[in-house]
């Protein structure tokens, strides 16, 4: 069974920095790549960043750009999020999310989701 | 980007009833188009993909059509548990984006 687990989240303060976790397990981590999808409280989905089987490819938003980083370690099976700088406007749940590529990009299977709050 | 535009914003249907939900996209994006469900509190998950694709476990009362910038996400026979919001996404070009959603509540 697939299974991808989120933690890290918490509270922090504007300009502070958070370090997302997300733990799979089910299926061949190292063979996929794998997303960050972001929430906002009572809004719409954002796609925040993908990142390559191998990390040679990295793509982020660009509300993210230089200040959030995604990374991987495929001998532990997990996905990280750096965040830095945080902004009000970064409060959101973040999901990590697996990617089925190819002909037809999609994200087939999310976390549960960590709540990052960013606030005085 | 891409611009993500669903309509409408909320629907209230009885159960056995039909629902339609559209999306249309600033420019085409061929058939790179997604559905998911959300339910409150919960994880999206992919209901279709490939703007037509029926994902695996998701059950035939959904359905999606569509290419280029206009795309339908159907539910033939509305049923209690499929409440909940429903996002389309397009994966055609970076950044992926995603509509702001149809709340689909039962009446």
């Amino acid at each position: 069974e697939v299974q991808l687990v989120e933690s890290g989240g918490g509270l922090v303060q504007p300009g502070g920095s958070l370090r997302l976790s997300c733990a799979a397990s089910g299926f061949s981590f190292s063979s996929y790549w794998m997303s960050w999808v972001r929430q906002a409280p009572g809004k719409g989905l954002e796609w925040v960043a993908n990142i390559k089987q191998d990390e040679s490819e990295k793509y982020y938003v660009d509300s993210v750009k230089g200040r959030f980083t995604i990374s991987r370690d495929n001998a532990k099976n997990s996905l990280c999020l750096q965040m830095n700088s945080l902004r009000a406007e970064d409060t959101a749940v973040y999901y990590c999310a697996r990617v089925i590529g190819g002909s037809s990009w999609r994200h087939d299977y999310w976390g549960q989701g960590t709540l990052v709050t960013v606030s005085s | 980007d891409i611009q993500m535009t669903q309509s409408p914003s909320s629907l209230s249907t009885s159960v056995g009833g039909r629902v339609t939900i559209t999306c249309r996209t600033s420019q085409s994006i061929s058939s790179y188009l997604n559905w998911y469900q959300q339910k409150p509190g919960k994880a999206p998950e992919l209901l279709i993909y490939a703007a037509s694709t029926l994902q695996s476990g998701v059950p035939s009362r959904f359905s999606g059509s569509g290419s280029g910038t206009d795309f339908t996400l159907t539910i033939s026979s509305l049923q209690p548990e499929d409440f909940g919001t429903y996002y389309c996404q397009q994966t055609y070009d970076l950044p992926w984006t995603f509509g702001q959603g149809t709340k689909v509540e039962i009446k």
